[in-house]
């Protein structure tokens, strides 16, 4: 089956700095790559996500890229806020199945 | 439109009784998938299933879990005889018939703690 690699496990970044979170997945099979923020005691939430036959995708101060060769995809949070403080999810899935794999999570923690 | 809506949202058992956890999908939905997350951990799928039907269960342990999703009423996720180690946060999720490779909406879960 797929396995799914996230690092680093937790990271701490000062107000208004960029943080990247990176995962890597083994199985080529794997063409959607959805990313969850979970806030403490609560459920995950999608944020954004990407497709395989796309590299990179944007959403305000949130970006995706995707490096199908390498098989693996990153996540860019720019201008990081307190807000932003949370556990982040990579996960990994084929668009035929409804199965996803997900990585073991990063804790970000934004310094005001 | 109501989410995906879990019950309970706390739920504590003494090891060997059994807990019912539940899981109402979002309107239209059909597809139902459970995950567990343990503690500092990520989610692990456990089962996925479709009214009446057991589609994929390869994440399921073998024995005490079983889960059902009936023609009527909220997917059911039962946990006989529990263990500590049964301690987690079991999440739910929905879809509708074609997911179209779009990532799906969790409930708020279900947070077991067996004591």
């Amino acid at each position: 089956g797929e396995n799914v690699e996230q690092h680093p496990s937790t990271l701490s970044v000062q107000e208004g700095d960029s943080a990247v979170i990176k995962c890597t997945y083994s199985d080529s099979a794997s063409n959607y790559f959805p990313w969850y923020k979970q806030e403490l005691g609560k459920r995950p939430q999608l944020i954004i996500d990407i497709r395989s036959n796309v590299g990179e995708k944007k959403d305000q101060r949130i970006a995706v890229t995707l490096n199908k060769t390498a098989k693996h995809f990153s996540l860019h949070i720019t201008e990081t806020q307190p807000e932003d403080s949370a556990v982040y999810f990579c996960a990994a899935s084929m668009s035929n199945f409804n199965k996803f794999y997900f990585g073991s999570g990063t804790k970000l923690n934004v310094k005001p | 439109n109501a989410g995906v809506m879990q019950n309970p949202r706390h739920l504590v058992r003494r090891r060997g009784q059994e807990a019912r956890l539940r899981c109402s999908p979002m309107k239209g939905h059909s597809h139902v998938y459970w995950y567990r997350q343990l503690p500092e951990e990520g989610l692990k799928f456990m089962v996925y299933l479709q009214k009446e039907n057991i589609i994929d269960e390869s994440g399921m342990p073998k024995e005490r879990f079983s889960a059902e999703f009936p023609k009527e009423g909220p997917s059911i996720l039962r946990i006989q005889q529990v263990v500590r180690g049964d301690s987690a946060a079991y999440f739910c999720a929905s879809s509708p018939v074609d997911r179209d490779g779009y990532g799906y909406t969790f409930g708020s879960g279900t947070r077991l703690t067996v004591v």
